[in-house]
Order: C-alpha cells, then structure tokens, then sequence
C-alpha cells in the first residue's frame, strides 16, 4: 500500500461544478503539498498546510492531522483548471529520514466547457 | 525573476548512451532534487543534495548519476546503466531539506522528457 493514496484518479466535471480531491496518508507529516500539473509537465505548487486550512482564490486545502486526510476543493471550476493535482507529505524528520516528499500518483481533472 | 531552469526539454537517446540533464536554480536554495515520473505513478526520488560537494541516494538511484559543484547546478546524468530510462525527469529545490522545521516550499523545474530510441 502506498503511504500516500489520491483519489479519485480521474474526475470529469462540468464547468462551474465544485470539485473535490482527496488524499489520504499512513506515515506522521510535519508537513503536506497540494501540487497542480499542466499537459507541459511543469509543476506549481499551490499550498503547503501543517494544519487546518487554506484559501487562495477558487482553491481551498485542508488537512485533518488527527485522521491524516486532506481534502482539495475547487468552487465554480474552469476548463483552464483541467490538470494533474498532486498530493505530496513531508516526512517527519528523525533517523536517516530528511523530511523529504513522497507523492501521490495524482488525479487528471478534466472540466469540460 | 528566480526559478528553477531545466534543459533541454525534450531529449533523445540512443540505448546505450549516457546523457546529463540539466538543472540551474537562482533562488539561493540549499538543497535541490532530482525525480522521476512515470505514468500512472507517483514521484520518485532519484538524489538529492542538502549542501555543496554533497549528495546521497533516493529512493531509485541505481543508474544514474549526480555532482554539485556548484550551488546553483545539479545535473543528472542518466547512464546506460539505467535499464528503463525513458521518463519524464522532474528538478526541485528548497530552502533546506526541512531537517527539524516545517520545511519550506519546494520550487520545481518545467521538466525534460527523455526518450531512449
């Protein structure tokens, strides 16, 4: 089992629709990252939460550390959305662990017009 | 305006080549790394560096092959040693490694693709 886990792995919506995206995780974090993808391959990084929530523009990421879930919701979504979203968690530092990223395997979101 | 620059974009190889792609950054970041994506699959990491003159293994190094000379290059060559090398080779940096804090954003590249022919 993957210690970060994505779902779904395909969303198709509707111009407007909400849209959300989960990502769930088994290992202890000191931090995670909602990542977006576009056809180019080029990755942007959208938030990155300890806890508890935030908000930029039609984007909303929350984590809940206590049941290690993270949800990423999209209001009033676009076609120019249509993307890869990438959930990745920091490991907690300790032993010969860094605190590096392990990633999701992403979730293809296609809004049609 | 800082970033991370990768290149070439798109690369073509012959089996049986090595081939170093490159990776510059002007952010003044410490650490930088290398991944791999493959479809339908996650981010690997390949290396990485915290410092200068240093840099250790991922999570899939076998194949590959890294310096840092420099605090705003690290390049990745892929060796003919890498059996299935035809990916999408992904650059990054941060601040730190993130050693004890909450680490900090990470920076991305654009990506090459590499296609062995």
């Amino acid at each position: 089992k993957n210690e970060v886990e994505q779902s779904p792995q395909n969303l198709t919506a509707q111009e407007g629709e909400f849209i959300t995206i989960n990502c769930s995780y088994s290992v202890g974090i000191s931090a995670l990252h909602w990542l977006q993808q576009h056809p180019g391959g080029g990755i942007v990084s959208l938030f990155m939460l300890s806890s508890g929530k935030k908000k930029h523009g039609r984007l909303i990421a929350t984590i809940n550390i206590q049941e290690k879930h993270s949800s990423l919701h999209i209001t009033a979504s676009h076609p120019r959305d249509s993307a890869v979203y990438i959930c990745a968690v920091r490991l907690l530092a300790g032993g010969t662990s860094y605190g590096k990223l392990t990633f999701g395997q992403g979730t293809i979101l296609t809004v049609h017009p | 305006d800082g970033g991370i620059t990768q290149s070439p974009k798109y690369l073509f190889r012959k089996e049986g080549q090595n081939v170093t792609l490159s990776c510059e950054q002007n952010l003044n970041h410490d650490a930088m790394y290398w991944y791999r994506q493959d479809p339908g699959q996650g981010l690997r990491l390949i290396y990485y560096s915290q410092i200068v003159n240093d840099f250790q293994k991922g999570d899939i190094a076998e194949g590959y092959s890294v310096s840092r000379e420099k605090k705003e290059s690290f390049p990745l060559t892929v060796t003919s040693a890498q059996k299935n090398p035809t990916a999408f080779y992904l650059c990054a940096s941060s601040i730190d490694l993130g050693t004890g804090s909450l680490g900090y954003g990470y920076t991305f590249g654009s990506g090459t693709r590499l296609t062995v022919v």
